[in-house]
């Protein structure tokens, strides 16, 4: 079946710091792969993407790579900010990109 | 400004009483799709729609309907809510099927059946 898993949180930082998010998939074929923020009472925004094996999606300073050897996904950032604090999506799309199947989402706070 | 609506933002309501959540985009979307958010279970696919009198199901498409009759609007029916489908409930869109291409989502519809 289609299945995406990402680390538990929440995932607390200060300002500045490293951020890494797992992300690992399993699929039905060859999906494209996702990930979605979502701020405090607001709907899910398009954080970054990547259709195949290799690719890397990037915005905003955070980047993930499509490993298709390790089936992940993870999402990085170098520095974070107070402004990234929200809740992280992974997800991957399959059947020519109809169906959707999103992680559980993982909460990140920055603090100053 | 291109954006997905939902009404009602917020319900109440009882088992078995039929309840509509409207879902509308101004984007000339082909796509729609309905999801639920739950705590530990992030978002599941209730279905989607790839154009106007096309529907399939998603993850979890038990005890919900949709229609699509006009391109613009995409509503999710409960026709007798049960307990078990109090939830976060987003509507999405985007142009071509599916996506390779961003999905927009509205603000979300929080149900509570009781």
């Amino acid at each position: 079946g289609n299945s995406v898993t990402q680390m538990e949180g929440p995932v607390t930082l200060s300002e500045e710091a490293f951020l890494t998010i797992n992300c690992t998939y399993t699929a039905t074929g060859y999906p494209s792969l996702f990930w979605y923020v979502q701020y405090p009472g607001e709907g899910l925004q398009l954080l970054l993407k990547a259709t195949k094996a290799d690719d890397k999606g990037s915005n905003k300073g955070f980047e993930a790579t499509y490993r298709k050897e390790t089936t992940s996904f993870h999402l990085e950032k170098g520095s974070v900010q107070v402004s990234d604090s929200a809740v992280y999506f992974c997800a991957l799309s399959v059947n020519t990109g109809n169906q959707f199947y999103f992680g559980t989402g993982t909460s990140l706070t920055v603090i100053p | 400004e291109a954006q997905v609506t939902q009404n009602p933002r917020y319900l109440i309501t009882v088992t078995g009483k039929k309840l509509t959540v409207t879902c509308s985009q101004n984007m000339n979307h082909e796509y729609m799709s309905w999801y639920r958010q739950d705590p530990g279970l992030g978002l599941r696919q209730i279905y989607y729609s790839m154009n106007v009198e096309v529907t399939d199901k998603g993850d979890v498409p038990e005890g919900y309907k949709v229609s699509r009759k006009e391109k613009r609007n995409f509503p999710l029916i409960l026709e007798s809510p049960s307990p078990n489908q109090t939830s976060l409930y987003f509507c999405a869109s985007s142009k071509l099927q599916g996506s390779y291409n961003e999905q927009f989502f509205g603000p979300g519809t929080r149900l509570t059946v009781l």
